[in-house]
Order: structure tokens, then C-alpha cells, then sequence
């Protein structure tokens, strides 16, 4: 069975300070993919990445970089020069092949102040 | 247009009624799933429905009944409310399995209050 632990419940940044969110994550598929999905306040859930278990290689997208490493099963999410809108629920997510469900970390709940 | 659209938004019922959310994708989707968010925050799956066959039912109380008239729909039917059922509940898509695994995206979440 799959798991996903985010151990940090919560974070508090002010601004222009790098964070980095934490996930591990188990299974014992070969084959799955990995997410982050953000919540802000609104409630709504938005994607931010999706990774395959064959491709370790890092990625950044403007501020957020994240950093896979299969040898740790870690999947870590870090946020440069943290702004006020990043304050959010963020969501480390696994998926194996068959019917793509998703299994959820708790979730790392950001608050950036200004 | 919106990918996946759940309604209602909010839901404000008392104990032992029967309620209904509807959900409707208009991506093409083969799957689509519920998932419910407690006052925890904790994102669980409830259902799966594959081209409006159920594919996966995580031990959730038969109370709640998933219905899929087409593969654009997904409806939760839930009967006999109870105080514990309150939750946001979040409507799914994405297409099916192997290669086609791309991430799922999601309604905006019904808030299901029971008093």
C-alpha cells in the first residue's frame, strides 16, 4: 500500500525567505508518478507538478523548484523569495498506474507575512 | 469553461436527510473520482468510476452511493446525513492508467455542513 508523509503541519516565513516543504513517500510499485497540488484559501485545489518515477531529473519553474530523489523517496517542493500569495495548504500526492487515485500527505499549511 | 464542475458549492442540511452533488467534466475523461477533505484537511479517495464503471470504493459507508449516468458525470447520492459526513467533498477527473497518467483536476469542492 501506498503512504505519504508531509511531517511539517505548518511553516511560517516571512517574506523573501526561501522554504522548502518536505514529502517522503512509500510504495512498492516501480512505476508512479508523483504531484503537488496547492490549496489557498479560496478552497480550490491547483496543480502544480507531476513527476514519473523514471525521471529524477529536477525541476524549476520561476520561484518553485523541486528536488526528487528516489534513493530517499523524498520529493521535496522549495519556494524561493516567498511572497504573501504563496500562503497556502500544500499537498504531496502519489499515483500508481492503475486508476491514477491519489493518495494525499496531510498537507504543510504555508503562512508568508509580510 | 470550467474543466470539472461540482454543484452545489455549499450544502447546509440536517441529520437524516438525503443530498445530492453533481459533478460534470467536460476534458474528455475516462475516470472520475470523489474525494473528501475532513476539518483536518486530510484529502482521501472515495470512489473511482473508469467509462461509468466503479473501479474503486475505499471503505466508505454504503450511505453514499456514486452514480454515473455517462462518462462526463459523476453524481455522490448520500442518504441518512449524519454530523460526521460534514467535509468538503472534491469532484475529479483524469484520463486512464499507464502512459495517460497525467494529473487529476479537480471541481471546485461542494462544503457539506450538517447540523
Amino acid at each position: 500500500a501506498q503512504k505519504v508523509t508531509q511531517a511539517q503541519t505548518e511553516i511560517s516565513v516571512v517574506e523573501k525567505e526561501d522554504v522548502t516543504l518536505d514529502c517522503v513517500y512509500e510504495t512498492r510499485d516501480t512505476t508512479y508518478y508523483l504531484f503537488w497540488y496547492k490549496q489557498p484559501p479560496s478552497g480550490e485545489l491547483v496543480f502544480l507538478i507531476r513527476r514519473n518515477s523514471f525521471d529524477e531529473q529536477n525541476e524549476i519553474s520561476g520561484r518553485y523548484s523541486w528536488n526528487f530523489q528516489k534513493s530517499t523517496s523524498s520529493f521535496n517542493f522549495t519556494i524561493t523569495a516567498s511572497q504573501v500569495v504563496d500562503s497556502a495548504v500544500y499537498f504531496c500526492a502519489l499515483s500508481e498506474n492503475a486508476g491514477n487515485m491519489l493518495t494525499f500527505g496531510g498537507g504543510t499549511r504555508l503562512m508568508v507575512k509580510p | 469553461d470550467t474543466a470539472v464542475s461540482q454543484t452545489p458549492k455549499y450544502l447546509v442540511t440536517q441529520m437524516g436527510n438525503d443530498k445530492s452533488i453533481k459533478c460534470e467534466q467536460n476534458l474528455g475523461h475516462d475516470t472520475m473520482y470523489w474525494y473528501k477533505q475532513d476539518s483536518k484537511k486530510f484529502l482521501k479517495i472515495m470512489f473511482s468510476y473508469n467509462n461509468k464503471e466503479l473501479i474503486i470504493n475505499e471503505t466508505v459507508p454504503n450511505r453514499f452511493s456514486p452514480k454515473s449516468p455517462d462518462k462526463a458525470h459523476l453524481n455522490l447520492h448520500i442518504n441518512s446525513l449524519e454530523l460526521g459526513d460534514s467535509a468538503v467533498y472534491f469532484c475529479a477527473s483524469s484520463p486512464y492508467g499507464g502512459d495517460k497518467n497525467t494529473e487529476a483536476f479537480f471541481g471546485q469542492g461542494t462544503r457539506l455542513t450538517v447540523v
